[in-house]
């Protein structure tokens, strides 16, 4: 089993729709859970962290986290095809400040 | 302010040969961490270095060796490359070990290995 896994996509919305992504982790103990954001041939960007069980809001994004069921998502309101992407889903690994990353999930808004 | 710096941008090698890639973090970050990135996949961790010290490894084998400079600049070697060394090398840096909130990536370096 994959530490972080993520479906790869593509998930195609179109414009001014709701993106939901999602992703499950595999380590019980992990704490620290982050969304990146990858355009093709660039550097992951963080767009979003949480660390506690339920919703985090910044401006389109909400972050959601159940850690009992070991799973975090990622909502984007009102999808604009600048939000197509690769979707990065990281994990601190327990013990050490280390990233663990998903397969990320592609992303396709079409206007 | 400069961002993370890398280079070079691009790079083509062939299998057996050493590669040297080099990064510059951001002004006052002292930690520098390395990622492999190999196509459609997430990152890979593969070294941190905080004030000039290794603080983690990722499964990576021997051939992959990192050192940081008195200025945190870092070096990540990789010597007898394979054709699955061809990925997308991040450098990401930040002003504290760990510190992920405030870990910044470089461009990268894309490595071809032929």
């Amino acid at each position: 089993q994959k530490e972080v896994e993520q479906n790869s996509g593509p998930l195609s919305v179109p414009e001014g729709a709701i993106a939901s992504l999602n992703c499950t982790y595999s380590d019980r103990v992990s704490q620290s859970f982050f969304w990146y954001r990858q355009y093709s041939g660039k550097s992951p960007e963080l767009i979003m962290s949480i660390y506690s069980n339920g919703d985090k809001e910044d401006g389109r994004f909400t972050a959601q986290l159940n850690k009992a069921s070991q799973y975090v998502s990622l909502l984007i309101r009102d999808s604009q095809p600048s939000d197509s992407a690769t979707y990065l889903c990281a994990v601190v690994a327990p013990g050490f400040q280390k990233l663990v990353f998903g397969t990320g999930t592609r992303l396709l808004v079409s206007p | 302010d400069a961002g993370v710096t890398q280079s070079p941008t691009h790079l083509i090698k062939t299998r057996g040969q050493h590669v040297t890639l080099r990064c510059s973090p951001i002004s006052g970050h002292k930690s520098v961490s390395w990622y492999q990135q190999v196509l459609g996949q997430g990152p890979q961790f593969i070294f941190q270095y905080y004030e000039k010290e290794e603080r983690g490894r990722g499964n990576f084998p021997d051939r992959f060796s990192a050192r940081q400079f008195p200025n945190y600049s870092s070096e990540l070697n990789v010597n007898a490359l394979l054709l699955g060394d061809s990925a997308l090398y991040l450098c990401a840096s930040s002003p504290i070990a760990g510190g992920i909130e405030t870990q910044y990536f470089g461009p990268g370096t894309r490595l071809l290995v032929l």
